[in-house]
Protein backbone atom coordinates (compact mmCIF):
# COMPACT_ATOMS: atom_id res chain seq x y z
CA UNK A 1 0.00 0.00 0.00
CA UNK A 2 1.34 2.97 -1.01
CA UNK A 3 1.98 6.53 0.69
CA UNK A 4 -0.83 8.82 0.72
CA UNK A 5 -1.14 11.70 -1.53
CA UNK A 6 -0.09 15.07 -1.70
CA UNK A 7 0.99 18.15 -3.72
CA UNK A 8 4.78 18.67 -3.17
CA UNK A 9 4.49 21.97 -2.68
CA UNK A 10 2.07 25.15 -2.24
CA UNK A 11 2.24 28.36 -2.40
CA UNK A 12 0.03 31.43 -0.95
CA UNK A 13 0.90 35.47 0.42
CA UNK A 14 0.54 36.58 3.68
CA UNK A 15 -3.09 37.08 4.49
CA UNK A 16 -4.20 34.36 2.04
CA UNK A 17 -5.74 31.27 2.34
CA UNK A 18 -4.47 27.65 1.28
CA UNK A 19 -5.63 24.17 1.24
CA UNK A 20 -3.52 20.84 0.99
CA UNK A 21 -5.29 17.85 -0.45
CA UNK A 22 -4.50 14.25 0.94
CA UNK A 23 -5.74 11.30 -1.08
CA UNK A 24 -5.90 7.86 -0.06
CA UNK A 25 -8.32 4.79 -0.29
CA UNK A 26 -11.41 3.43 0.54
CA UNK A 27 -9.33 1.62 3.42
CA UNK A 28 -7.85 4.31 5.05
CA UNK A 29 -8.76 8.20 4.63
CA UNK A 30 -12.18 7.09 3.54
CA UNK A 31 -13.23 4.10 5.93
CA UNK A 32 -11.75 5.59 9.61
CA UNK A 33 -12.15 8.94 10.77
CA UNK A 34 -8.40 9.21 11.84
CA UNK A 35 -6.96 11.88 9.84
CA UNK A 36 -3.95 13.95 11.19
CA UNK A 37 -2.19 16.58 10.39
CA UNK A 38 1.55 17.70 11.25
CA UNK A 39 3.10 20.77 10.77
CA UNK A 40 7.30 19.94 10.44
CA UNK A 41 9.89 22.91 10.78
CA UNK A 42 13.64 21.87 10.04
CA UNK A 43 15.19 21.06 13.12
CA UNK A 44 11.77 21.03 14.80
CA UNK A 45 9.80 18.22 16.41
CA UNK A 46 7.06 17.76 14.12
CA UNK A 47 3.45 19.39 15.66
CA UNK A 48 0.20 18.07 15.78
CA UNK A 49 -2.36 20.25 14.00
CA UNK A 50 -5.71 18.75 13.38
CA UNK A 51 -6.89 14.81 14.19
CA UNK A 52 -9.71 12.92 13.65
CA UNK A 53 -10.38 14.38 10.33
CA UNK A 54 -11.36 17.80 11.55
CA UNK A 55 -10.43 18.49 15.22
CA UNK A 56 -7.55 20.94 16.63
CA UNK A 57 -5.73 20.43 19.47
CA UNK A 58 -5.55 23.33 22.25
CA UNK A 59 -3.18 25.54 21.63
CA UNK A 60 -3.27 25.45 17.70
CA UNK A 61 -4.60 28.59 16.28
CA UNK A 62 -8.11 28.41 14.60
CA UNK A 63 -6.08 29.51 11.01
CA UNK A 64 -5.65 25.84 11.03
CA UNK A 65 -8.67 23.38 9.68
CA UNK A 66 -9.30 19.91 8.78
CA UNK A 67 -12.08 18.52 6.43
CA UNK A 68 -12.53 15.16 4.51
CA UNK A 69 -14.75 14.47 1.89
CA UNK A 70 -14.72 10.45 0.48
CA UNK A 71 -11.36 9.35 0.28
CA UNK A 72 -9.64 12.96 0.16
CA UNK A 73 -8.94 14.87 3.54
CA UNK A 74 -7.72 18.30 3.49
CA UNK A 75 -6.21 21.00 5.96
CA UNK A 76 -6.83 24.72 5.75
CA UNK A 77 -4.76 27.40 6.60
CA UNK A 78 -6.74 30.84 6.91
CA UNK A 79 -5.11 34.59 6.96
CA UNK A 80 -1.13 32.97 6.18
CA UNK A 81 1.62 34.04 8.03
CA UNK A 82 5.35 33.68 7.39
CA UNK A 83 5.45 30.94 10.52
CA UNK A 84 3.34 28.99 8.64
CA UNK A 85 6.00 28.17 6.33
CA UNK A 86 6.96 24.44 7.21
CA UNK A 87 5.99 20.94 5.81
CA UNK A 88 2.85 19.53 6.28
CA UNK A 89 2.07 15.93 6.66
CA UNK A 90 -1.08 14.13 6.49
CA UNK A 91 -1.96 10.73 8.51
CA UNK A 92 -4.52 7.85 8.43
CA UNK A 93 -4.89 4.74 10.32
CA UNK A 94 -5.01 2.01 7.83
CA UNK A 95 -5.98 -1.53 9.49
CA UNK A 96 -5.26 -4.30 8.39
CA UNK A 97 -1.30 -4.75 8.38
CA UNK A 98 -0.62 -1.64 7.11
CA UNK A 99 -1.48 0.17 10.08
CA UNK A 100 -0.55 3.62 9.34
CA UNK A 101 0.28 6.19 6.31
CA UNK A 102 1.71 8.86 6.18
CA UNK A 103 1.59 11.09 3.13
CA UNK A 104 4.63 12.44 1.09
CA UNK A 105 4.77 15.68 2.49
CA UNK A 106 3.63 18.83 1.04
CA UNK A 107 5.96 22.20 1.56
CA UNK A 108 4.44 25.67 1.90
CA UNK A 109 5.92 28.45 1.19
CA UNK A 110 4.49 32.04 1.71
CA UNK A 111 5.38 34.49 -0.72
CA UNK B 1 5.11 19.22 30.42
CA UNK B 2 5.35 16.16 28.34
CA UNK B 3 9.14 15.16 27.52
CA UNK B 4 10.60 12.55 25.37
CA UNK B 5 14.24 12.26 24.87
CA UNK B 6 15.80 9.89 21.86
CA UNK B 7 19.26 8.36 22.94
CA UNK B 8 21.47 5.65 20.64
CA UNK B 9 21.27 7.25 17.05
CA UNK B 10 24.74 6.96 15.53
CA UNK B 11 26.73 5.02 12.70
CA UNK B 12 26.18 1.43 12.02
CA UNK B 13 27.25 -0.84 9.50
CA UNK B 14 24.72 -2.55 6.62
CA UNK B 15 23.76 -6.13 8.51
CA UNK B 16 24.74 -4.39 11.79
CA UNK B 17 22.71 -3.28 14.68
CA UNK B 18 21.58 -0.32 17.02
CA UNK B 19 19.02 0.23 19.82
CA UNK B 20 17.48 3.48 20.14
CA UNK B 21 15.81 4.42 23.80
CA UNK B 22 13.24 7.55 24.64
CA UNK B 23 13.17 8.39 27.80
CA UNK B 24 9.74 9.80 28.63
CA UNK B 25 8.31 11.84 31.25
CA UNK B 26 5.50 14.41 32.32
CA UNK B 27 2.84 11.65 31.59
CA UNK B 28 1.81 8.19 32.88
CA UNK B 29 3.89 6.54 30.53
CA UNK B 30 1.90 3.55 30.86
CA UNK B 31 -1.34 4.44 30.21
CA UNK B 32 -0.16 5.16 26.37
CA UNK B 33 1.05 3.07 23.43
CA UNK B 34 4.56 4.75 21.95
CA UNK B 35 5.31 4.91 18.71
CA UNK B 36 8.45 5.45 16.34
CA UNK B 37 8.30 7.30 13.32
CA UNK B 38 11.65 8.21 11.01
CA UNK B 39 12.42 10.49 8.38
CA UNK B 40 15.01 9.56 5.72
CA UNK B 41 17.08 12.47 4.57
CA UNK B 42 15.42 14.60 2.28
CA UNK B 43 11.87 12.51 2.36
CA UNK B 44 8.80 12.50 4.50
CA UNK B 45 7.58 10.79 7.66
CA UNK B 46 7.51 6.94 8.30
CA UNK B 47 5.83 5.35 10.53
CA UNK B 48 7.86 2.69 12.09
CA UNK B 49 6.11 0.98 14.76
CA UNK B 50 3.95 1.50 18.09
CA UNK B 51 3.38 -0.86 21.30
CA UNK B 52 0.39 -0.87 23.36
CA UNK B 53 0.98 0.72 26.92
CA UNK B 54 1.60 -2.59 28.80
CA UNK B 55 3.92 -3.89 26.01
CA UNK B 56 1.76 -7.16 24.98
CA UNK B 57 1.04 -5.46 21.41
CA UNK B 58 3.29 -3.83 19.16
CA UNK B 59 2.82 -3.14 14.89
CA UNK B 60 5.12 -2.79 12.74
CA UNK B 61 5.81 -1.21 9.48
CA UNK B 62 6.34 -3.53 6.26
CA UNK B 63 9.58 -2.28 5.52
CA UNK B 64 10.93 -3.16 9.33
CA UNK B 65 9.05 -6.69 9.87
CA UNK B 66 10.79 -9.24 10.84
CA UNK B 67 14.57 -6.75 11.26
CA UNK B 68 13.65 -3.94 14.72
CA UNK B 69 11.68 -4.53 17.72
CA UNK B 70 9.73 -2.39 19.48
CA UNK B 71 9.74 -2.85 23.67
CA UNK B 72 9.16 -0.76 26.48
CA UNK B 73 10.30 -0.57 30.02
CA UNK B 74 7.38 0.77 32.07
CA UNK B 75 9.34 0.92 35.50
CA UNK B 76 11.52 3.13 33.71
CA UNK B 77 9.33 5.02 31.68
CA UNK B 78 11.48 4.53 28.79
CA UNK B 79 10.58 3.09 25.03
CA UNK B 80 13.30 1.17 22.82
CA UNK B 81 13.88 0.09 19.56
CA UNK B 82 16.31 -2.56 18.30
CA UNK B 83 17.34 -2.64 14.68
CA UNK B 84 19.03 -5.39 13.31
CA UNK B 85 20.16 -6.17 10.10
CA UNK B 86 20.19 -2.59 8.87
CA UNK B 87 20.06 -0.98 5.56
CA UNK B 88 21.39 1.57 3.92
CA UNK B 89 17.48 2.77 3.38
CA UNK B 90 16.70 2.49 7.35
CA UNK B 91 19.01 5.45 7.22
CA UNK B 92 17.26 8.54 8.97
CA UNK B 93 16.18 11.17 12.09
CA UNK B 94 13.92 8.68 14.29
CA UNK B 95 11.28 10.11 16.64
CA UNK B 96 9.80 8.80 19.30
CA UNK B 97 5.91 9.73 19.38
CA UNK B 98 3.03 9.67 22.10
CA UNK B 99 -0.36 9.64 21.44
CA UNK B 100 -2.93 12.19 21.87
CA UNK B 101 -5.56 9.77 23.25
CA UNK B 102 -5.09 6.10 25.86
CA UNK B 103 -7.69 4.47 23.34
CA UNK B 104 -6.44 4.80 19.81
CA UNK B 105 -2.75 4.29 20.26
CA UNK B 106 -2.37 4.04 16.13
CA UNK B 107 -4.11 7.79 16.03
CA UNK B 108 -2.95 11.12 15.75
CA UNK B 109 0.64 11.57 17.93
CA UNK B 110 0.64 15.07 19.98
CA UNK B 111 4.29 15.12 21.49
CA UNK B 112 7.28 14.39 19.84
CA UNK B 113 11.34 13.64 20.61
CA UNK B 114 13.84 16.58 18.29
CA UNK B 115 14.99 12.66 16.89
CA UNK B 116 17.93 10.63 16.79
CA UNK B 117 19.94 10.20 13.55
CA UNK B 118 21.06 6.96 12.84
CA UNK B 119 23.57 6.31 9.58
CA UNK B 120 24.06 3.48 8.32
CA UNK B 121 27.13 2.99 5.51
CA UNK B 122 30.30 1.34 5.40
Amino acid sequence: QSALTQPASVSGSPGQSITISCTGSSSDVGYYNLVSWYQHQPGKAPQLMIYDDDKRPSGVSPRFSGSKSGNTASLTISGLQAEDEAGYYCCSYAGGSIHVLFGGGTRLTVL
Amino acid sequence: EVQLVESGGGLAQPGGSLRLSCAASGFTFNNYGMTWVRQPPGKGLEWVSTISGGGSSAYYAVSVRGRFTISRDNSKNTLNLQMDSLRAEDTAIYYCAKPLSTITILGALDSWGQGALVTVSS
